[in-house]
């Protein structure tokens, strides 16, 4: 069973719309959680880290948020725009000591902004 | 500032050989690590790498291995190639192992096992 869920699957907006997607991850502790954005073919770019300490985390027009309680974590678009089609990656960060660079990756979300 | 570059960016083998992949870091960067990415599996962690050393594994057979040099680069060997070995594979760089670092990926190498 994944350690890191997320929804939904896949996502078509109109441009200029909101939206938002959710992560749902298993299993503590960890030292972080991120969200990461990939384009067909590319590396991931990394949108926000929050460590279990924070609850909210902006990038611009991307906002995350982070419920340790409830284990969930969501990423909110404003204002899509074309540039905003790809797969957004939820990523948990487990680490020896809260140390290192080992991820546990959600499957991603894809979403396709329309004009 | 270069960005973390992976050579080659294609890649193709036949089963049974084996492979080796070269991911240089971004400058100042001592932590290297390396995925593997597949349509059915999504992302999975391989190792890391920090300071010469192998800091964290992922639960992937011995065929894959890796290294790192005095110089952060570090690369990564898949012996015995399986069809199942097909992926494309994505080292990231920090500047730290530290738990909240910011990690920088490469575009990654295009394996195909044929």
């Amino acid at each position: 069973k994944n350690q890191v869920e997320q929804s939904p699957q896949s996502l078509i907006i109109l441009e200029g719309k909101n939206c938002t997607l959710q992560c749902n991850y298993t299993v503590s502790p960890f030292s972080n959680l991120r969200w990461y954005k990939q384009d067909t073919g590319r590396g991931p770019v990394s949108l926000t880290i929050m460590t279990f300490s924070e609850n909210t985390k902006s990038n611009g027009r991307y906002t995350a948020t982070l419920d340790a309680d409830t284990k969930q974590s969501s990423l909110h678009i404003t204002a899509s725009q074309l540039s905003d089609s790809a797969s957004y990656i939820c990523v948990r960060g487990v680490g020896e000591n809260n140390y290192g660079q080992n991820f546990v990756f959600g499957p991603g979300t894809r979403l396709s902004v329309l004009p | 500032k270069a960005g973390v570059t992976q050579t080659p960016r294609y890649l193709i083998k036949t089963r049974g050989q084996q492979v080796t992949l070269s991911c240089s870091p971004i400058s100042g960067h001592r932590s290297v690590s390396w995925y593997q990415q597949t349509p059915g599996q999504g992302l999975q962690f391989l190792f890391e790498y920090f300071s010469e050393t192998q800091r964290n594994k992922g639960n992937f057979p011995g065929r894959f291995s890796g290294r790192q040099f005095s110089n952060s680069r570090s690369e990564m060997n898949v012996s015995t190639l399986e069809l199942g070995d097909s992926a494309l594979y994505l080292c990231a760089s920090s500047l730290e192992a530290a738990r909240a670092t910011e990690a920088f990926f490469g575009q990654g190498t295009r394996l195909t096992v044929v």
